[in-house]
């Protein structure tokens, strides 16, 4: 059990749907970030929300929509994704004054896969 | 802008063996922190070892130690009596501090396969 969790775990879709990744922390922290993993590349930050409030966005495309309704919880709307957008997504938290300084924690990932 | 590099794609070590994973970083600031990553088969990304730049010694973890030099930007990670349990995929991340987030840096990774 690493204190966080995705949903769902895996993922098909058209480029026409709309779905939602969901990401949440058990571990009492207060940022927490989206991570796209793509094949024979190395991870990429997306989004960083700190206190609920994004911080950072690494010029992601707008098809990209990041939520986070508070400090547990970060969702990743999707919507008229290309294929090249299959990935393995990744969330993490951390939380620096818990005496671990920034170590971000991550889940389990979510693979998807756009047809 | 910093940069890290991971020179080894795939290694194997044999069970009960030591190996020794290399990653070189390039940055221009004094205070960062550095990370080795575990990334097994079932893609948890789970956090092995970390050393604070600030100090000279090196971090170790049970049967996991860095060797941190400063000066040429290296941080290598050595396993030391290997199991099974240890064939992954492992990723070198450096981080600046920014206030209350940083941003991970990772290298392109080393998969490591463990022989029985």
């Amino acid at each position: 059990e690493t204190g966080v969790t995705q949903t769902p775990r895996h993922l098909v879709m058209g480029m026409t749907n709309k779905k939602s990744l969901k990401c949440e922390q058990h571990l009492g922290h207060n940022a927490m970030y989206w991570y796209k993993q793509s094949a024979k590349k190395p991870l990429e930050l997306m989004f960083v929300y700190n206190f609920k409030e994004q911080t950072e966005n690494n010029s992601v495309p707008s098809r990209f929509s990041p939520e986070c309704p508070n400090s547990s919880h970060l969702f990743l709307h999707l919507h008229t994704l290309q294929p090249e957008d299959s990935a393995l997504y990744l969330c993490a938290s951390s939380h620096p004054e818990g005496g671990t300084g920034e170590t971000q924690y991550f889940g389990p990932g979510t693979r998807l896969l756009v047809l | 802008a910093q940069t890290v590099t991971q020179s080894q794609p795939e290694m194997s070590v044999q069970e009960a063996e030591t190996v020794t994973l290399s990653c070189t970083y390039d940055t221009s600031e004094s205070n960062y922190y550095l990370f080795w990553y575990k990334q097994p088969p079932s893609r948890q990304m789970i956090l092995v070892i970390r050393q604070e730049a600030y100090k000279q010694q090196n971090a170790t973890e049970n049967r996991f130690s860095v060797n941190f030099q400063k000066a040429a930007k290296s941080f290598s990670l050595k396993i030391s009596d290997s199991q099974l349990g240890d064939t992954a995929m492992y990723f070198c991340a450096f981080m600046k501090p920014a206030g209350n987030t940083g941003k991970l840096i990772f290298g392109q990774g080393t998969t490591l396969q463990v022989k029985p």
